[in-house]
């Protein structure tokens, strides 16, 4: 089955306490991307990856690091957690553009992530 | 400036109120809008992709117009299954997707 995997789906932590949050895919897709969920905020791109080593920031990058060492894999990194990092979180993957055309995104089940 | 905009923000239907949604964007050059169905605490699961004005795509009670300026989801006698939040999405690039508000739809018995 196609599928986005992420975990852990929810966690609780101490502020500086460093944290990762896996992601994986198993439909080869290129581009992999987190997000984030907030009331009132919608969705929000934190960091992107175009291929194995490439990433970039995305709208929402401060406190946060990825790495993209396997194509299947996309871990988002939290290093010194804060309390306004408590939000949902999104891993997705998407199949590189054909032609002119932009492919649709796959998300994982999410990581709700408290940090007190 | 926003790119996605959806309206209305929540919906409450009866059982078989058919009614549709909206979503209107200001990116140029559409490369494809998406419409993503999202549960509660879950992540957004694709429903359809739209590429050019005038086409449309059904997928049970579920029916996704796009012109040139905004796209309509058409939900046709809903049941409480369908209760949900809807998302559409543009790209900005390759690699970003601009999501709407969303709209929370309910569905009564």
């Amino acid at each position: 089955e196609a599928q986005v995997t992420q975990n852990p789906r929810y966690l609780i932590t101490v502020t500086g306490k460093k944290l990762t949050v896996t992601c994986s895919q198993n439909m080869n897709h290129e581009y992999m991307s987190w997000y984030r969920q907030d009331p009132g905020l919608g969705l929000r791109q934190i960091y992107y990856s175009m291929n194995v080593e490439v990433t970039d920031k995305g709208d929402v990058p401060e406190g946060y690091k990825v790495s993209r060492k396997e194509k299947r894999n996309f871990p988002l990194i939290l290093e010194s957690p804060s309390p306004n990092q408590t939000s949902l979180y999104f891993c997705a993957s998407r199949r590189r553009r054909i032609g002119f055309m932009n492919t649709e995104a796959f998300f994982g089940q999410g990581t709700r992530l408290t940090v007190v | 400036e926003d790119q996605v905009t959806q309206s209305p923000e929540a919906l409450r239907l009866q059982e078989g109120e058919s009614s549709s949604l909206n979503c209107s964007y200001t990116v140029s050059g559409l490369r494809g809008l998406f419409w993503y169905r999202q549960d509660p605490g879950k992540g957004p699961e694709f429903l359809f992709t739209l590429y050019s004005a005038g086409e449309e795509k059904e997928k049970e009670r579920l029916k996704a117009t796009l012109t040139k300026k905004e796209s309509f989801l058409h939900i046709t006698a809903p049941k409480p299954e369908d209760s949900a939040t809807y998302l559409c999405a543009v790209p900005d690039n390759d690699y970003k997707l601009s999501f709407g508000a969303g709209t929370t739809v309910t569905v009564r018995a």
